[in-house]
């Protein structure tokens, strides 16, 4: 069956460095997602993206996050300076016209 | 008002039992409703889609009542397995899924015991 995956599964890193979380969505899928999750709260949407461009974001997707669909496989979420509140568990998720599929998610770790 | 809300549990249920979840949302505008589990510290998976009609799968019934802008998941013969936290997940899109956001509940935990 295929899955979304997602690397690394934990990434730990200083306040202020920049991080980059990977997603690979499963491949005839139109449509991606990033979603977080703080620990011990609920899962909240930063961004969508097809075509190629943003299709919605969320207030907490502000100027230090970015993302990139660099090839035809991967999807990259970009953390330009990371702030200890963005700690969180990190769920891609991609779709075509029906269920969204997440991945496995990545454990940041901001320090 | 939070846009979707549940109540958290935990539900500590004997197995065999039958449990029943609710959950409101304040978004009219809402158009497709689900049931999605989480296990400790793992992805969301779509448990079902839930429709004005009411819909079954094996053990888990869902119901959406628009007007009153509820949903509930009903679980009969609770397995151990089904220990997990059921979250209350609605998007505004009228597709299910492709393009829109997901809007998720803080979810509801539940605990089958021996």
């Amino acid at each position: 069956e295929p899955e979304v995956t997602q690397t690394p599964s934990h990434q730990v890193t200083q306040m202020g460095q920049e991080v980059i979380l990977r997603c690979v969505p499963i491949s005839n899928h139109l449509y991606f997602y990033w979603y977080r999750q703080i620990l011990g709260q609920k899962v909240e949407f930063l961004v969508s993206f097809y075509n190629n461009e943003i299709s919605e974001k969320s207030e907490i997707f502000d100027d230090q996050f970015s993302v990139e669909r660099p090839d035809g496989s991967n999807f990259t979420l970009k953390i330009r300076s990371t702030k200890l509140e963005d700690s969180a568990m990190y769920f891609c998720a991609s779709s075509g016209f029906d269920e969204q599929f997440f991945g496995p998610g990545t454990r940041l770790t901001v320090l | 008002r939070k846009e979707v809300e549940q109540d958290p549990g935990p539900f500590n249920v004997p197995e065999g039992a039958t449990v029943a979840f609710n959950c409101t949302y304040s978004n009219s505008a809402s158009q497709s409703f689900f049931w999605y589990r989480q296990d400790c510290r793992k992805e969301p998976k779509l448990l079902m889609s839930v429709y004005s009609s009411g819909n079954e799968d094996g053990r888990f019934t869902a119901q959406l009542n628009r007007a009153s802008q509820y949903i509930s998941l009903l679980i009969r013969d609770s397995k151990l397995s089904d220990s997990a936290t059921y979250l209350c997940v609605v998007n505004r899109g009228g597709l299910t899924g492709g393009g829109n956001k997901l809007t998720f509940g803080t979810g509801t935990q539940l605990k089958v015991e021996l």
